[in-house]
């Protein structure tokens, strides 16, 4: 079975630092997908990063990066020079190569002090 | 804006009545799927549709059903609705049948079972 485990329930960063958001996934398909998606307070989920099992480099949007660590499971989320608006529910996902659905961790809440 | 629009936003009804959550897909997009969001289960999948065709099925309560029309738009009905059925439920969409690089969500229907 597929699952996505973030540890983190709460983080606290101040602002213009950066964070690590953690998400080890488990399955036993050889091709899948990993995605982050961020949750603000409004409710709408908003891509952020795609990581595909296969990749050779890590993937970077901006201020996001995906460090992969493929033998250890783990696709954590970094985010550089925290800003305010980035305070939000932090979601991993993955998608099995053979299913277009998404299994989520539960979900990491991220808070950025001033 | 991701370019999948949901209506309603927000839905307030009583035990036992019937709603209907509608949801356009982006353009282009064959793929759509229905998620739930609630504090005690999390993000679960509930259904996929891909091009009119039923694609995959989740945790989706037999009382829940889904259409995919012609112009691709998507329609999730809850019928018997119960206190717990009270949600936050999305929809996405994707180009592809299977895995993609990419999910873009709606924002979301509140359902409230009062």
């Amino acid at each position: 079975a597929q699952k996505i485990t973030q540890t983190q329930p709460g983080m606290f960063v101040q602002e213009k630092e950066a964070v690590t958001l953690d998400c080890t996934y488990d399955t036993s398909d050889p091709s899948y997908g990993l995605f982050w998606y961020k949750q603000p307070s409004s409710g709408e989920m908003i891509f952020l990063i795609y990581q595909g099992s296969y990749d050779q480099q890590n993937a970077t949007e901006g201020r996001y990066s995906l460090n992969f660590q493929k033998a250890r499971k783990s696709a954590n989320l970094v985010i550089s020079a925290s800003q305010l608006g980035d305070s939000a529910m932090y979601f991993c996902a993955m998608r099995a190569s053979n299913t277009g659905k998404l299994i989520f961790g539960q979900g990491t809440t991220l808070q950025v002090k001033p | 804006d991701s370019g999948v629009t949901q209506t309603p936003k927000h839905l307030i009804t009583a035990t036992g009545q019937r709603v209907t959550l509608r949801c356009s897909p982006r353009s282009g997009d064959l793929s759509v799927y229905w998620y739930q969001q609630s504090l005690d289960q999390g993000l679960q999948f509930l259904i996929q549709y891909y091009n009119g065709e039923e694609r995959a099925k989740g945790n989706i309560l037999e009382r829940f059903s889904a259409q995919q029309f012609p112009d691709l738009h998507s329609e999730l009905n809850l019928s018997s609705l119960e206190l717990g059925d009270s949600a936050l439920y999305f929809c996405a969409s994707s180009t592809q049948r299977t895995a993609n690089t990419e999910a873009f969500f709606g924002q979301g229907t509140r359902l409230t079972v009062v």
